[in-house]
């Protein structure tokens, strides 16, 4: 089956710094990423839509100028926590859909990234 | 908002027991039904996509049935085993959209060896 990679899978910084997260799909051109956010018995909840080649489309109530996403090519989506603060501390996690083989196929998802600010 | 709800939240069974849990969402502007299996530590895996109501699907000792004119799948694990130990996830597409789906909070499965 098709593969998703997430990097990192763990991640502790200070308060004000910017961190990361890359999203790969490895075997299947994916022209749009998911990325959600968890937190604590919470169910996974969509932050925004990465398309490649365009902006980003964003939920309601998430900051898109906190959480850069910049989807530059057909097989990495990346999510930049920009100013991280203590209520930013979550579980980030990234899917993608080939939705060039129909509408009923299957998410791939990465494995996770625990984001700690402290 | 799309409303995804799944029961229970956890559950414990013992080995060899067999159990199910509920997901239901809504019924009108239906296209798609998925079941995830999340392991501790690992990536969430599909187990099934439901599209036509009535359908029922089994991979192994876990099958599903979807009911969409009332909103509601069942996942059913017959005789469970401890590597049955797992959050399961529904998630529920409407096929508007860019692709998205919407998931419920999970049923965390602990199975008692």
């Amino acid at each position: 089956g098709a593969v998703v990679s997430q990097h990192p899978s763990w991640v502790i910084c200070k308060s004000g710094t910017s961190v990361k997260i890359e999203c790969r799909s490895l075997d299947f051109q994916a022209t749009t990423m998911f990325w959600y956010r968890q937190f604590p018995k919470q169910s996974l909840m969509l932050m925004a839509t990465s398309n490649e080649g365009s902006k980003a489309t964003y939920e309601q109530g998430v900051e898109k100028d906190k959480f850069l996403i910049n989807h530059a090519s057909l097989t990495l989506s990346t999510l930049t926590v920009t100013s991280a603060h203590p209520e930013d501390s979550s579980f980030y996690i990234c899917s993608a859909r080939d939705v060039l083989r129909g509408l009923n196929t299957e998410a791939f998802f990465g494995q996770g990234t625990r984001l700690t600010v402290v | 908002i799309l409303n995804v709800e799944q029961s229970p939240q956890s559950l414990h069974v013992q080995e060899g027991d067999s159990t199910n849990f509920t997901c239901s969402f809504p019924s009108s502007n239906f296209y798609a039904l998925h079941w995830y299996r999340w392991e501790t530590a690992k990536s969430p895996e599909a187990l099934f996509v439901m599209t036509l109501n009535g359908d029922e699907k089994k991979k192994g000792r876990i099958s599903a049935t979807l009911n969409t004119k009332e909103g509601y799948s069942y996942l059913y694990i017959k005789g469970s085993q401890p590597e049955d130990s797992a959050t399961y996830l529904c998630a529920f597409y409407s096929g508007a959209g860019s692709y998205q789906l919407t998931f419920g909070k999970g049923t965390k499965l602990s199975v008692i060896p």
